[in-house]
């Protein structure tokens, strides 16, 4: 089982600033990776696959970086909306496909 | 518009059984590989089960082996988990989740349905 560690688990910033959250595999994915964005009583949102892909209708402001075990979300310039849990999902080697246990973004 | 809605949810006794439903609708659903995934109260998000698009290939979770059965009916565009032997740790919102094509990461999500295991 590949295993996804999300840093840091809650994240402070203010509005207006760029947030940057990491997760790591335990084992090479490629680009066989995903972030969601999850609010609470909602359910989660593709935001960005093959590790740099905006899924529709994602602003622009989100983008993915990585490959391999190391990848990066940044939110540059955060709107309010933004505030919330993400995971990040390995879908390379399964069953089973694997979630980090998520980055709580909250507002500074 | 792409939307899924699961139903079936409830309270059930430890060692009860639960089937849930995914009605798809919006899209071929006959052409994608579709999943459930289920998110305890407070925590993060376990992928449980899949399934592909003919429902001639399914895979699961080792703690749900044995016990979740995942299906489908295309011609009545829904998808199901057929839960046995339920335990507290079985207490989640279970979400169905569609596969985007050429991937296995989940492009669409529905609102979830609450199963609570308890006596």
């Amino acid at each position: 089982e590949v295993m996804m560690t999300q840093s840091p688990a809650t994240l402070s910033v203010s509005p207006g600033e760029i947030a940057t959250l990491s997760c790591r595999a335990s084992q090479s994915v490629s680009s066989d990776f995903a972030w969601y964005q999850q609010k609470p009583g909602q359910a989660p949102r593709l935001l960005i696959y093959g590790a740099s892909t905006r899924a529709v209708g994602i602003p622009a402001r989100f983008s993915g970086s990585g490959s391999g075990t190391e990848f990066t979300l940044t939110i540059s310039s955060l709107q309010s909306e933004d505030f919330a849990v993400y995971y990040c999902q390995q879908y390379r080697y399964w069953p089973p496909i694997t979630f980090g246990q998520g980055t709580r973004l909250e507002i500074k | 518009e792409v939307q899924l809605v699961e139903s079936g949810g409830g309270l059930v006794q430890p060692g009860g059984s639960l089937r849930l439903s995914c009605a798809a609708s919006g899209f071929t659903f006959s052409s994608y590989w579709m999943s459930w995934v289920r998110q305890a109260p407070g925590k993060g998000l376990e992928w449980m089960a899949i399934i592909k698009h003919d429902g001639s290939q399914k895979y699961y979770v080792d703690s749900v082996k044995g016990r979740f059965t995942i299906s489908r009916d295309n011609a009545k565009n829904s998808l199901y988990l057929q839960m046995s032997s339920l335990a507290a740790e079985d207490t989640a919102v279970y979400y169905c989740a569609r596969g985007r094509l050429g991937s296995y990461s989940f492009d669409y999500w529905g609102q979830g349905t609450l199963v609570t295991v308890s006596s």
